[in-house]
């Protein structure tokens, strides 16, 4: 089984609907991430949280907020979708001490 | 301007050849860097970290210039399984965040 998973793995939703992805994970770590994926961009942090009671707004958190529900558990919610949030959305863990980063396999979002 | 920035490519190369390509990063602060690699549509996975005096893993050889700011990543004897995008990932100490790049992209034609 994947060390980090996500769901859905793609969802096409309408402008102003709610919608929630879901990362878990079974390494064990405390840190997990959310990025997008637009072309050319490169992937860009969206928020992060170092444990449980810790939350972090990324370099672009707005319209996006998340919920650290157990260590194994990160969500990501917009709260009313836009255009312009069609992305790939990838979760994402790290140890404490390192800085490698393990990635779910991502969720296509579009948003029409 | 862009925290880190790639040739975006695309690299075609036959099987066998060496390929290198670099990417620039803006700030100096920066401490650690990574070479990731992203097949299409899929997660970004760590291909190797990046160390000061450069180091090699295999056909993989990766080069750090600091007073230049920036980093290298040269494939010897490419197989068709290289083709990917390769991106470049730089750590700050004053933050917690990766910053990645855009990704330069390999294609290995036989």
């Amino acid at each position: 089984d994947a060390d980090v998973t996500q769901t859905p793995r793609n969802r096409i939703t309408k402008t102003g609907k709610r919608i929630m992805l879901e990362c878990s994970q079974t390494k064990g770590h405390d840190r997990m991430y959310w990025y997008r994926q637009d072309p050319g961009l490169g992937l860009r942090l969206i928020y992060y949280s170092f444990d449980v009671k810790d939350i972090n707004k990324g370099e672009i958190s707005d319209g996006y907020s998340v919920s650290r529900q157990a260590q194994a558990k990160f969500s990501l919610s917009l709260e009313s979708a836009i255009p312009n949030q069609t992305a790939l959305y990838f979760c994402a863990t790290s140890g404490v001490s390192s800085h490698e980063q393990y990635f779910g396999p991502g969720t296509r979002l579009t948003v029409t | 301007r862009k925290e880190v920035e790639q040739d975006p490519g695309p690299f075609n190369v036959p099987e066998g050849a060496t390929v290198a390509f670099n990417c620039t990063y803006s700030n100096s602060a920066s401490q650690s860097f990574f070479w990731y690699r992203q097949d299409c549509r899929k997660e970004p996975k760590l291909l190797m970290s990046v160390y000061s005096s450069g180091n090699e893993d295999g056909r993989f050889t990766a080069q750090l210039n600091r007073a230049s700011q920036y980093i290298s990543l040269l494939i010897r004897d490419s197989k068709l399984s290289d083709s990917a995008t390769y991106l470049c990932v730089v750590h700050s100490s004053n933050d917690y965040k990766l910053s990645f790049g855009a990704g330069t992209t390999v294609t290995v034609r036989a």
